[in-house]
């Protein structure tokens, strides 16, 4: 039974186009997590939520708009793609937004944008 | 500003073993973390340390030294399966927020 499932696995898409990228966690976990993986492998945080709560938001453009309809999902959705915004999302969660060590990750969703 | 230094890569054979370095520098400082990447793969939790001082998990380990700013993971008796990228990770503040180091890509020969 997958912990923190994430779908789709791929997409390809094209600029301008709007995605959505769904996210879910069995593990009882209070926070959740959207992390983005650059063609370098590097790791940066964008979004999390507490208890379907907005704790942290690092900056992102305002085409991202995350959505917790309740503390065991979070959601994705990206308005207007650009080049820029190929990457692989991770989606995480957390037992507890305030325990900075353990994150269980989803497998991924690679995002392609023509 | 808030960041993380590791190799980007390392090479090792079969059996031997392998330390990675990561050094940081935070305004405030809550653990460091460890997490393992295979190709294609999520990344997965190793280990944490809150305290100075060595946590033992099997063939991996982990060090902190919080006065140098300083951690390591070390592997013991290495495998092939154990080729993959490894990130050191702090807690940056109480909200959770886990700032990642680039990665170091581990490369081990037969």
């Amino acid at each position: 039974d997958t912990a923190v499932s994430q779908t789709p696995k791929y997409l390809v898409t094209q600029m301008g186009n709007d995605k959505s990228i769904k996210c879910e966690q069995n593990l009882g976990h209070d926070t959740m997590y959207w992390y983005k993986q650059d063609s370098k492998k590097f790791l940066k945080i964008m979004f999390s939520y507490n208890n379907k709560e907005l704790i942290i938001n690092e900056t992102v453009p305002n085409r991202f708009s995350p959505k917790s309809p309740d503390k065991a999902h979070l959601n994705l959705h990206i308005n207007s793609l650009e080049l820029g915004d190929s990457a692989v999302y991770f989606c995480a969660s957390s037992q507890a937004y305030r325990v900075a060590g353990e994150l269980f990750f989803g497998e991924g969703s690679r995002l392609t944008v023509l | 500003g808030q960041s993380l230094e590791q190799p980007s890569e390392v090479t090792a054979v079969e059996g031997a073993i392998v330390q990675i370095n990561c050094t940081y520098q935070t305004s405030g400082f809550y653990g460091l973390s460890w997490y393992q990447q295979h190709d294609g793969g999520a990344p997965t939790f190793l280990s944490y340390n809150a305290l100075d001082g060595l946590e033992e998990t099997g063939r991996f380990s982990s060090f902190l030294s919080r006065s140098d700013s300083y951690g390591y993971l070390l592997l013991q008796e290495l495998q092939m399966k154990d080729s993959a990228s490894y990130f050191c990770a702090h807690g940056s503040s109480n909200t959770g927020k886990l700032i990642f180091g680039q990665g170091t890509t581990l490369q081990v020969k037969p």
